[in-house]
């Protein structure tokens, strides 16, 4: 399956600042990526669909302002959250879509998010 | 949208016995199942998937069966052992718009006790 890394795998930051946590697919070029977020003994909730030099298609209820993605590259996709509050603590994750065709989605190994 | 359900929630067996989860979904276009195995404070494996077309499958110790007309699909985990312990993920998708999208269950804690 494809390798797929997550940077940095956890993060404490005050409540009002910005954190930028960035997804890459070590070994194929992933035009597709999925972020969810999972909160504690809970399911993993889809935020957003990546799609390399498109906008990013976001999941009803989540604010796009809020967490910013970017995927200026085909091994490269980055979220943004931006003016963290202590309820965005959570374990984000990233996944790549697998090419030729399949729909295998491979999973990051997630960033832990502590907002103080 | 779709829907997934996943039991039981937790299960717990001894070593060496099998161990069942089960999914039932809600969206009859879905067509691809995968399930994920996430240990603690990591992002989640996939271990083994079945699409659509095909009713069993079979990787070592770990199957998947899948019943479109009831709309369920279980995982089977024989000989478990203690590295089992885990929790377990089923998921559904289908195409949206080009792209395939997880609807994932809740989840199972599966401990083997040695």
């Amino acid at each position: 399956g494809a390798v797929v890394s997550q940077h940095p795998s956890r993060v404490i930051c005050k409540s009002g600042t910005s954190v930028k946590i960035e997804c890459r697919s070590l070994d194929f070029q992933a035009t597709t990526m999925f972020w969810y977020r999972q909160f504690p003994k809970q399911s993993l909730m889809l935020m957003a669909t990546s799609n390399e030099g498109s906008k990013a298609t976001y999941e009803q209820g989540v604010e796009k302002d809020k967490f910013l993605i970017n995927h200026a590259s085909l091994t490269l996709s980055t979220l943004t959250v931006t003016s963290a509050h202590p309820e965005d603590s959570s374990f984000y994750i990233c996944s790549v879509l697998s090419g030729g065709g399949t729909d295998t989605q491979y999973f990051g190994p997630g960033t832990r998010l502590t907002v103080l | 949208g779709e829907n997934v359900e996943q039991h039981p929630s937790t299960l717990s067996v001894q070593e060496g016995d099998s161990a069942v989860i089960k999914c039932t979904y809600s969206d009859s276009a879905s067509n691809y199942f995968p399930w994920y195995k996430q240990e603690l404070g990591k992002g989640p494996q996939l271990i083994i998937d079945i699409r659509s077309n095909v009713g069993e499958k079979k990787d070592q110790r770990i199957a998947v069966t899948l019943n479109k007309t009831a709309k369920h699909f279980s995982l089977h985990i024989t000989e478990t052992q203690p590295e089992d312990s885990a929790v377990y993920f089923c998921a559904a998708s289908k195409a949206i718009q080009g792209a395939q999208k997880l609807v994932f269950g809740q989840g199972t804690r599966l401990t083997i006790n040695p």
